[in-house]
């Protein structure tokens, strides 16, 4: 079972290139949604979708875009990178939405180790 | 704004001891998930509590949610090296989202 594929696992950028996180799940889950992890902070919420063609910010949209036109995929875009973008990415799957109810499991994948220099 | 404190930060014991850590908040939350995050992974769900005062066992891990759903414990029994790891708290955000504490890093020593 593959679950929620992550690409690239390493990048490193420089300031104002642009790049693609890519992010595949095939369990056939409606939601799928994208976090960044930072020392001392968590994981916030950055874009979420609730299904094919519907797309939504989080958290912390700014500098991000996202897309959902498949129900597998679901890409991050960095538009110019910023060294306050030097984060752990993580896409998380879920069958119904992002709440943490009884009988929702939700799946992460292994995380993104971005750098921005 | 819905925020999850958990405590303590770092926690760093001898094989075979028992641990708790926390997860609070001021606000209520209809459900509460614990998940555990070793290095170089993703988070993964350990348990879901949805009833105030529900108590969940996983093994040597006790799980209990707070009568007035407001906080959460993780009570582990005879940690072993394997426990070592971070452990979230998350709940459920306004956006059908999740929202996470800071984590708990549990080292445990052989």
């Amino acid at each position: 079972n593959a679950g929620v594929t992550q690409t690239p696992k390493f990048q490193v950028l420089k300031t104002g290139q642009s790049m693609t996180l890519q992010c595949a799940q095939d369990m056939n889950h409606e939601y799928m949604s994208w976090y960044r992890q930072d020392p001392g902070m968590g994981l916030r919420l950055i874009h979420y979708s609730v299904g094919a063609g519907i797309t939504d910010q989080g958290e912390v949209p700014n500098g991000y875009n996202v897309s959902r036109s498949t129900t597998e995929d679901f890409p991050l875009r960095l538009l110019s990178a910023a060294p306050s973008q030097t984060s752990v990415y993580f896409c998380a799957s879920s069958y119904s939405s992002g709440a943490p109810i009884a009988g929702n499991t939700i799946y992460f994948g292994e995380g993104s180790w971005l750098t921005v220099v | 704004t819905q925020l999850l404190e958990q405590s303590p930060q770092f926690l760093s014991i001898q094989e075979g001891e028992n641990l708790t850590v926390y997860c609070n908040s001021s606000s209520v939350f209809s459900s509460l998930q614990w998940y555990r995050q070793e290095p170089g992974e993703g988070p993964v769900l350990l348990v879901t509590v949805v009833t105030g005062g529900e108590v969940k066992k996983l093994k040597r891990l006790t799980f209990q949610f707070g009568d007035a759903r407001k906080d959460s414990s993780l009570h582990i029994t005879a940690a072993q090296p394997g426990d070592t790891g971070l452990y979230l708290c998350a709940g459920g955000g306004s956006q059908g989202n999740l929202i996470f504490g800071k984590g708990t890093k549990l080292s445990v020593k052989p």
